[in-house]
């Protein structure tokens, strides 16, 4: 079945510092990508939507310029917290879809960012 | 209101139980529907899709009615690695799916 690989799954840095996560489909291609976060005990809530070869689109509150996102290839889109505040601990989860909608998602496995 | 909400929870039941979930949505326009069962600090993993027909797969059995904007999940004969979170999601052609706070069950033996 399809997969979504998804590195790093945890990661502890210093504020300040900008983490990279990647997702990247692995036997399919995805036109599509979205990035979700959950804190805890919350819903999963979705930050942006990426696509391959234009711009990404935000949902209202996530600043773009903080979460900037990089689908680059059919395969990889990276999600780039930048300049990264204890605030910013949460659970990030990409997926991926082989089609654009009536398809569920396939998660990947999700990184665990800690900011210390 | 909220887009998709659940069942606050969390339900605890002993094995063997039978456990109904349910779930509404706010946009009507919404045309898929699934439920997702999320493991403590873990991804979201499909449990089974949501047809117009109500479907099964096992012990689990998904409703959906649209006129309500409502969704169930009953789940038959608990076992104990059923306990997890299940989200209940809908989406619209060409959007994000969209996720309920989910609803936690506790299996005990």
């Amino acid at each position: 079945g399809a997969v979504v690989s998804q590195h790093p799954s945890r990661v502890i840095c210093k504020s300040g510092t900008s983490v990279k996560i990647e997702c990247r489909s692995l036997d399919f291609q995805a036109t599509t990508m979205f990035w979700y976060r959950q804190f805890p005990k919350q819903s999963l809530m979705l930050m942006a939507t990426s696509n391959e070869g234009s711009k990404a689109t935000y949902e209202q509150g996530v600043e773009k310029d903080k979460f900037l996102i990089n689908h680059a290839s059919l395969t990889l889109s990276t999600l780039t917290v930048t300049s990264a505040h204890p605030e910013d601990s949460s659970f990030y989860i990409c997926s991926a879809s082989q089609l654009s909608y009536n398809s569920p998602l396939h998660f990947g496995n999700g990184t665990r960012l800690t900011v210390t | 209101r909220k887009e998709v909400e659940q069942d606050p929870g969390p339900f605890n039941v002993p094995e063997g139980a039978t456990v109904a979930f349910n779930c509404t949505y706010s946009n009507s326009a919404s045309q898929s529907f699934f439920w997702y069962r999320q493991d403590c600090r873990k991804e979201p993993k499909l449990l089974m899709s949501v047809y117009s027909s109500g479907n099964e797969d096992g012990r689990f059995t998904a409703q959906l009615n649209r006129a309500s904007q409502y969704i169930s999940l009953l789940i038959r004969d608990s076992k104990l690695s059923d306990s997890a979170t299940y989200l209940c999601v809908v989406n619209q052609a060409g959007t994000a799916l969209i996720f309920g706070k989910g609803t936690t069950l506790s299996v005990s033996s």
